[in-house]
């Protein structure tokens, strides 16, 4: 089993659409869970950190399930400008251990 | 200002030729990363340094060496280039909240080397 998992897309969406993008991942020691965004041939960034309580930016909420190892993001009322690939990102938080990426879910979003 | 720089952005060479890959960030973290994404866009560790210090070092082939002259750079070597090197490689840099590099905040990337190995 892949440490993290996302279902790759593509998602295309019009304009104005809500969309969800689940992850998962293996273990259960992980820590700290982030969202980073990758445009096409440049490089990865932040978009938000997820906390337990599930947490909110605008129009991307994340949230948290670490029972079911779960992590999700929602984008409401999507952009043309929201096209890119979205990575999953887990942290042990341990010493000699680095962020886990996963394989991004693309999403593409039209006029 | 650029926060990670990496040169050169583009590298072409044949194999078996020995090149050089970079980085430096100018917002005083103590942790860098090396990161290669292959073709099929998967993001993977390979090295990690704390304060010129090797933390990681993912199973990656002697080929490559990487060097921290000192905590704003980390230089990556490549010997006997292969095909299957071909690839973009990251730098990255974060602030270690722990002093052990055990806690990565925020990690912020270098543009990228895109390196085709022919």
């Amino acid at each position: 089993r892949k440490e993290v998992e996302q279902d790759p897309g593509p998602f295309n969406v019009p304009e104005g659409a809500t969309v969800a993008f689940n992850c998962t991942y293996s273990n259960s020691a992980s820590q700290s869970f982030f969202w980073y965004r990758q445009d096409c041939r440049k490089e990865p960034k932040l978009l938000m950190s997820v906390y337990s309580s599930g947490n909110e930016d605008g129009r991307f909420t994340a949230q948290l399930n670490r029972a079911s190892q779960y992590i999700s993001l929602l984008i409401r009322d999507s952009k043309l400008s929201d096209s890119a690939t979205y990575l999953c990102v887990v942290n042990l938080n341990q010493a000699g251990t680095a962020l886990i990426f996963g394989k991004g879910t693309t999403l593409s979003v039209s006029s | 200002d650029t926060a990670v720089s990496q040169t050169p952005k583009y590298l072409v060479t044949q194999m078996g030729n020995d090149k050089s890959i970079k980085c430096e960030q100018n917002l005083g973290h103590d942790t860098m990363y090396w990161y290669k994404q292959d073709s099929k866009k998967f993001l993977k560790i390979m090295f990690s340094y704390n304060n010129k210090e090797l933390i990681i070092n993912e199973t990656v082939p002697n080929r490559f060496s990487p060097k921290s002259p000192d905590k704003a750079h980390l230089n990556l070597h490549i010997n006997s280039l292969e095909l299957g090197d071909s690839a973009v490689y990251f730098c990255a840099s974060s602030q270690d909240l722990t002093g052990t590099g055990g806690w990565t905040d925020t990690q912020y990337f270098g543009p990228g080397t895109r390196l085709t190995v022919l």
